[in-house]
């Protein structure tokens, strides 16, 4: 079975940090990836773990707890161009597709 | 470059008639799949192959087809489409499954009338 949840919608002021979480059960895991996707565009691929801890990025950082079934996206200096919808996605185990959550539609106001 | 390109950008078709999606890469990728994506919902995987080995989702419609004539191409045939098949088709690739990172196409935004 698998379950991918993240919050729908968030708000920041553009020069601000936010935090977008991603939470997931799985009978297995084998990495998780965050994706940005500007509207009516596809998406492009951010960042990728499997360990855990953090990994970081220019702006972006992302960390991964296994244990916790927990991640989340860090965007730092939030830029006008930073809004889109940011898409948690992971692979369970084995052979298996790259499946995703709902994704956060995040909107950075001036 | 592009590497993973989907042809056309845009598809009108009339409710009930075939349509096909085209999606080719050049990363020589083993892994090719097609995502349907609604209006601001998350893409929903419909199915994919893993070289020529074709697996499809329990909860894919069978108006839903695909083909993968070769490594690099691969077709999404709707045989009948419906007004609720209104949707972004998102094609990606990866080198394998499981742990490595899926490249997008541009997608088809498919529009029924």
């Amino acid at each position: 079975g698998q379950n991918i949840d993240q919050p729908t919608e968030m708000t920041a002021t553009e020069g601000a940090i936010v935090q977008i979480n991603c939470t997931y059960q799985t009978s297995g895991f084998n990495g998780l990836f965050w994706y940005q996707q500007h509207a009516g565009e596809a998406p492009t691929f951010l960042s990728y773990n499997v360990l855990d801890g953090l990994e970081e990025k220019g702006r972006f950082s992302s960390f991964l707890s296994r244990s916790k079934g927990y991640s989340y996206l860090l965007l730092k200096e939030l830029q006008m161009k930073d809004s889109a919808s940011y898409l948690c996605a992971l692979y369970h185990s084995g052979n298996t597709p790259l499946v995703f959550g709902k994704g956060t539609r995040l909107s950075v106001i001036a | 470059d592009a590497m993973v390109i989907q042809n056309p950008r845009y598809q009108v078709t009339q409710f009930g008639k075939p349509v096909t999606l085209s999606c080719s890469q050049t990363l020589n990728h083993n892994v090719m799949y097609w995502y349907q994506q609604k209006s601001s919902q998350a893409p929903k995987l419909l199915f994919h192959y893993y070289d020529k080995d074709f697996n499809n989702e329990a909860d894919t419609p069978d108006n839903f087809q695909s083909r993968r004539p070769n490594t690099s191409f691969c077709f999404l045939d709707i045989r009948s489409p419906g007004l609720g098949d209104a949707a972004m088709y998102l094609c990606a690739t990866s080198r394998m499954t499981g742990g490595t990172e899926a490249f997008f196409g541009q997608g088809t935004r498919l529009t029924v009338v």
